[in-house]
């Protein structure tokens, strides 16, 4: 079976760009979620998407927008890119009958985004 | 969302048994506890989940008292390969609560091992 994948891998943009990244699922799965993680920081909840829909957001702008595809692959869109958005960010994936368990998610290697 | 403690950091030597403990005091009754590895520049990995006493399975055993206020996260024979860092989290994951499943992360702690 087949990991999660993102990307690009790295990617520097400048501040009051806009920015996509992508996520493909893993196969079988059909929920996927999006983290940022600063240098030295945890992983942070942004937002979750089930069947091409919004299912949860953490405490972030709505200039964090995202994008569930028929096959599961999702975007992560964010615009008016500013310094403090530099992290990495990964997405990950889950399926219906592992959803509600906080094991049942497989984490891409993430999207090392710059903004300067 | 119940917080959690974990020391920042921990060395040991290859071979050791390692023991990282979480503390979890306003745990709820319908969570759990679970803990995640990441290494440097991968996204974290599912090690192990309990909800009380002991859970082991090939590579970790995770020891939770009765009250579940704390728990250990116990790694035998490190290797090089466990230098990352490890997260201790708790969350309600039971079907009830469905369309809150995000996980939430804390700093976590980075275990160095020691050749």
């Amino acid at each position: 079976e087949t990991g999660v994948t993102q990307s690009p891998t790295h990617l520097i943009k400048t501040r009051g760009q806009q920015v996509t990244l992508r996520c493909s699922s893993q196969s079988g799965h059909n929920t996927v979620s999006w983290y940022q993680q600063a240098l030295g920081q945890g992983p942070q909840f942004i937002f979750q998407y089930y069947r091409e829909e919004e299912n949860g957001r953490g405490n972030f702008p709505p200039r964090f927008s995202g994008l569930q595809f028929p096959n599961y692959s999702s975007e992560l869109n964010v615009n008016a890119l500013e310094l403090d958005d530099s992290a990495l960010y990964l997405c990950a994936s889950s399926s219906l009958g592992d959803r509600g368990r906080g094991y049942g998610y497989t984490f891409g290697s993430g999207t090392r985004l710059t903004v300067v | 969302l119940a917080k959690t403690t974990q020391p920042i950091s921990m060395d040991s030597y290859e071979g050791q048994e390692v023991n990282i403990t979480c503390s979890h005091n306003n745990i709820a009754t319908n969570d759990y506890i679970t803990w995640y590895q990441q290494f440097p520049s991968q996204g974290p990995r599912f090690i192990i989940q309990g909800y009380k006493t002991k859970v082991t399975n090939e590579v970790a055993s995770l020891f939770i008292p009765a009250d579940r206020k704390s728990s250990t996260l116990s790694l035998p024979r490190v290797s090089l390969s466990d230098t990352a860092v490890y997260y201790c989290l708790v969350g309600d994951w039971s079907a009830s609560n469905f369309g809150n499943e995000k996980l939430t992360f804390g700093t976590g702690t980075r275990l160095t091992i020691i050749p």
